[in-house]
């Protein structure tokens, strides 16, 4: 399977907005693609879902090109507490199921 | 409400031995899954469940890991014959494929 990558890590300041990309070249034709923040010892946290084109939630926006083989995660004016480690997640295609894979995952760190 | 729980929160075993890693999702989400996250890595599919049954167990790396989830609700994840390999968070999470709602894991460590 091919890997589904993201940057390793990203800086920001706060009141800044940031754009994290997931790069997944073999996604499956009808599985949506998700993000997740995740905090030190805790469990990875729904931002925002989406399956083609734009979505935008209070808290995030995720652009979805045509061909959806990539995604960005879009955060506007980010603050200290989004300090956290990023995760998309996507089906991808494989011999009899489609698998659920994570992206290897952003380190964003947010500076006053 | 209530989110998802898992139980132990730590686990510490050593190399040989049995364990169970236990479960409970959000009450009413009948697909739960389980996942393997190793430090600076992300999560590692292991296994899905559509109510009592497993619809996809793909991601159980070898015999030695077992789930099951008998009346829909609470998952057990078992590994017998444990190996230094194993140490890692164990994640469980509930709800539908796109929009997951994970627990706060269970730390195994192997000695």
């Amino acid at each position: 399977l091919a890997k589904t990558t993201q940057p390793i890590s990203m800086d920001s300041y706060e009141g800044q907005e940031v754009n994290i990309t997931c790069s997944h070249n073999n996604i499956a034709t009808n599985d949506y693609i998700t993000w997740y923040q995740q905090f030190p010892s805790q469990g990875p946290r729904f931002i925002i879902q989406g399956y083609k084109t734009k979505v935008t939630n209070e808290v995030a926006s995720l652009f979805i090109p045509a061909d959806r083989k990539s995604s960005t995660l879009s955060l506007p004016r980010v603050s200290l507490s989004d300090t956290a480690v990023y995760y998309c997640l996507v089906g991808e295609r494989a011999q009899n199921t489609d698998k659920l894979i994570f992206g290897t995952g952003t380190r964003l760190q947010v500076f006053p | 409400g209530a989110g998802v729980s898992q139980t132990p929160s730590n686990k510490v075993t050593e190399k040989g031995k049995y364990v169970e890693l236990r479960c409970d999702p959000i009450s009413g989400h009948t697909a739960l899954y389980w996942y393997r996250q190793s430090l600076g890595q992300g999560p590692e599919f292991l296994i899905y469940f559509q109510g009592t049954g497993a619809a996809d167990d793909s991601g159980l790396p070898n015999d030695r890991f077992f789930a099951v989830r008998p009346e829909g609700s609470v998952s057990t994840l078992k590994i017998q014959r444990t190996e230094r390999g194993d140490s890692a968070v164990y994640l469980c999470a509930s709800g539908t494929r796109s929009e997951q709602f994970f627990g706060p894991g269970t730390r195994l460590t192997v000695l």
